[in-house]
C-alpha cells in the first residue's frame, strides 16, 4: 500500500496565522490527493480534491498545491472555525486508498 | 439532497458478528461506488472497504479480508457490512462514504455508527 506521512503531526497557531501542512507519499501519486477536515464529533469534510481543487462551497482561504509525492495544505488566514484535524488521502492506487495520520491544528 | 445514514453499530462480543447498513438518498445510488472507512476512539482515519456500482466487485483492507463482507442493494438504496469475527482492534466508527468525481475523492459522508468490540 501507499503510505502518506503528515508533517507536523499538530500545531498550534493564532487566528490570522498563514497555516501550511505537508503530506508525502511514499510513491508518486500524480495529482490523486485529497484533503480533509474533521471536527470532534463530525465525520470529515472534503476540502480539496485533485490535489489543488477546491470543493464547492470550501472558502477559498483554503488552497492545496504539489504533485508526484509532495504535497501541501495552506490556510491563508485563520479563522476561528478552522481548529480542527486535516488528513491527506491518495486515490491513486484505488481501490486501495489510504489516508495520511493527521494534523492537528490547535489554538495558540 | 445527499443523505447517508448508517445504523447498526452497538456493543458486541470479541468473535460475534454485526451487520451495519447505510441508507442512501438524494442521488441515483446504483450509479456510485459505495466504501466503508473507520475509525477507532482517537485515531485517525482507516479504509475498510468498497464496493462498485452493481455491486459486482468488491476490495477490503488487509486486516478485514475474510471477516468482513460489504454488499448492497440497489432496489433499496442501501448499503451493508457484514462483520463477523469481530476483535477489540475492530472497535471504531464505521462511516458509509460515497465518492462521485473522477478523482476519486470521497465527496459524501454519513454521520458515523460506532461499534464496540469488548466483553
Amino acid at each position: 500500500d501507499i503510505q502518506m506521512t503528515q508533517s507536523p503531526s499538530s500545531l498550534s497557531a493564532s487566528v490570522g496565522d498563514r497555516v501550511t501542512i505537508t503530506c508525502r507519499a511514499s510513491q508518486s501519486i500524480s495529482s490523486y490527493l485529497n484533503w480533509y477536515q474533521q471536527k470532534p464529533g463530525k465525520a470529515p469534510k472534503l476540502l480539496i480534491y485533485a490535489a489543488s481543487s477546491l470543493q464547492s462551497g470550501v472558502p477559498s482561504r483554503f488552497s492545496g498545491s504539489g504533485s508526484g509525492t509532495d504535497f501541501t495544505l495552506t490556510i491563508s488566514s485563520l479563522q476561528p472555525e478552522d481548529f480542527a484535524t486535516y488528513y491527506c488521502q491518495q486515490s491513486y492506487s484505488t481501490p486501495r486508498i489510504t489516508f495520511g495520520q493527521g494534523t492537528r491544528l490547535e489554538i495558540k | 439532497e445527499v443523505q447517508l445514514v448508517e445504523s447498526g453499530g452497538g456493543l458486541v462480543q470479541p468473535g460475534g458478528s454485526l451487520r451495519l447498513s447505510c441508507a442512501a438518498s438524494g442521488f441515483t445510488f446504483s450509479s456510485y461506488w459505495m466504501h466503508w472507512v473507520r475509525q477507532a476512539p482517537g485515531k485517525g482515519l482507516v479504509w475498510v472497504s468498497r464496493i462498485n456500482s452493481d455491486g459486482s466487485s468488491t476490495s477490503y483492507a488487509d486486516s478485514v479480508k475474510g471477516r468482513f463482507t460489504i454488499s448492497r442493494d440497489n432496489a433499496k438504496n442501501t448499503l451493508y457490512l457484514q462483520m463477523n469475527s469481530l476483535r477489540a482492534e475492530d472497535t471504531a466508527v464505521y462511516y458509509c462514504v460515497l465518492g462521485t468525481g473522477r478523482w476519486l475523492q470521497l465527496d459524501y459522508w454519513g454521520q458515523g455508527t460506532l461499534v464496540t468490540v469488548s466483553s
